[in-house]
């Protein structure tokens, strides 16, 4: 399978501040990424799918103004949460799709203070 | 018609058992069905996927039922192993979606020695 990094692993930071998460694939060029977020003990929620050279198609119910996809090369996506609060604390995942399957990154533990 | 549903919510085995955790879906759009595995602070890592053209897959000790006509599919961990302990994930795509993962609510596994 597909080899996917994710910095930071994790991120602590104040309230209205922006942070921003990268998801590489590290061995394969990746059309198209996606973005999940998952609560604690709660499933996978996609947030976003993320298409290189275009922009990102959201899923109801997230805000595109408030998390910033950028999918600028065939390996690398980027994830902004701008103007953080604290219930925007969460484990945000990415995925890449190669020949149809999806491999997911290691995560990034986000906690607003 | 999006959902997938998983059952049971958790389960505990004894070394050596066998795992069994079902899912059902709605739309028989779906194509691709893949069950993920998860750790704690961990990201899914894929496990084994089938389609509807065959009734199983089994790769190692885990095995895959597909029912068509049921829209069930089930993972089955055989011989299971305290290192099996984790959160399984099943998902299904296809149809409208295409590559979207429609995630099943998941099952915590616990392995007792």
């Amino acid at each position: 399978g597909a080899v996917v990094s994710q910095h930071p692993s994790w991120v602590i930071c104040k309230s209205g501040t922006s942070v921003k998460i990268e998801c590489r694939s590290l061995d394969f060029q990746a059309t198209t990424m996606f973005w999940y977020r998952q609560f604690p003990k709660q499933s996978l929620m996609l947030m976003a799918t993320s298409n290189e050279g275009s922009k990102a198609t959201y899923e109801q119910g997230v805000e595109k103004d408030k998390f910033l996809i950028n999918h600028a090369s065939l390996t690398l996506s980027t994830l902004t949460v701008t103007s953080a609060h604290p219930e925007d604390s969460s484990f945000y995942i990415c995925s890449v799709k190669i020949y149809n399957e999806q491999f997911f990154g290691p995560g990034t533990r986000l906690t607003v203070l | 018609q999006q959902q997938v549903k998983q059952s049971p919510q958790s389960l505990i085995v004894q070394k050596g058992g066998i795992s069994i955790i079902n899912c059902a879906y709605e739309n028989t759009a779906f194509d691709y069905f893949p069950w993920y595995q998860q750790f704690p602070g961990k990201g899914p890592a894929l496990l084994i996927a089938i389609r509807p053209d065959v009734s199983e897959k089994k790769e190692g000790r885990f095995t895959i039922s597909f029912n068509k006509s049921a829209k069930q599919f089930s993972l089955h961990i055989m011989d299971s192993q305290p290192g099996d302990s984790a959160t399984y994930f099943c998902a299904a795509s296809g149809g409208d979606s295409s590559y979207k993962l429609i995630f099943g609510s998941g099952t915590r596994l616990l392995v007792r020695p």
